[in-house]
């Protein structure tokens, strides 16, 4: 059974202070890797999708790093604005389709 | 940017009442559209899984009578509580994704629904 395991639950952090999030993934046949930000009553936006180990993508502070069992979510010089759930999620092949999985995700709050 | 809308943003009902959730891709068409449930800072519940044109695959758990789903078309897909009670209060998110090729899922604004 696939299981994603996201860490911290939560993060504080003050407006400057860079730091990353963790997505821990256990699945068979890894079909890609996905970071989405959701904001408080809002569903999910998308961020990046990861498909083998050692690739990298960027946006704006946030960059994103895939190895083959973890994933991380970089966040460079956060502002306020960046406060919000960042969920992790992975998808697998199962009878033809690709299911994902979502991890609980991290609650980021940024301090001015 | 895909986009995916929601249908109503927001709604209250009475006990007992069916409600019907709309979920359209404006801007692609959706082979196959997600519909999650999602609790008070808990993470997203997978519901069921439609395709374009086929039944929708329920996760286990999921009363198959109770949330009907129905993906009539490539951008549109409808979730309908029937009969709904209290406990059917929750925020019911959908996503929709282009094809196999296209793995990344776009997900509609959310739909909360409280169930008086």
């Amino acid at each position: 059974e696939d299981q994603v395991t996201q860490s911290p639950e939560a993060l504080r952090l003050q407006e400057g202070e860079s730091s990353s999030l963790n997505c821990s993934y256990t699945v068979s046949g890894l079909r890609g890797l996905f970071w989405y930000r959701q904001d408080p009553g809002k569903g999910p936006e998308f961020l990046f999708t990861l498909y083998s180990a050692g690739e990298e993508k960027e946006k704006e502070r946030l960059k994103a790093t895939l190895t083959k069992k973890e994933s991380f979510l970089h966040i460079t010089a956060p502002k306020p604005e960046d406060s919000a759930t960042y969920l992790c999620a992975v998808s697998h092949a199962s009878g033809g389709s690709y299911i994902p999985t979502f991890g609980r995700g991290t609650s980021l709050i940024v301090h001015p | 940017g895909a986009v995916v809308s929601q249908h109503p943003s927001w709604v209250i009902c009475k006990s007992g009442t069916s409600v019907k959730i709309e979920c359209r891709s404006l801007d692609f068409q959706a082979t196959t559209m997600f519909w999650y449930r999602q609790f008070p800072k808990q993470s997203l519940m997978l519901m069921a899984t439609s395709n374009e044109g086929s039944k929708a695959t329920y996760e286990q758990g999921v009363e198959k009578d109770k949330f009907l789903i129905n993906h009539a078309s490539l951008t549109l897909s409808t979730l309908t509580v029937t009969s709904a009670h209290p406990e059917d209060s929750s925020f019911y998110i959908c996503s929709a994704r282009a094809g196999l090729a296209q793995d990344t899922q776009y997900f509609g604004p959310g739909t909360r629904l409280t169930v008086l």
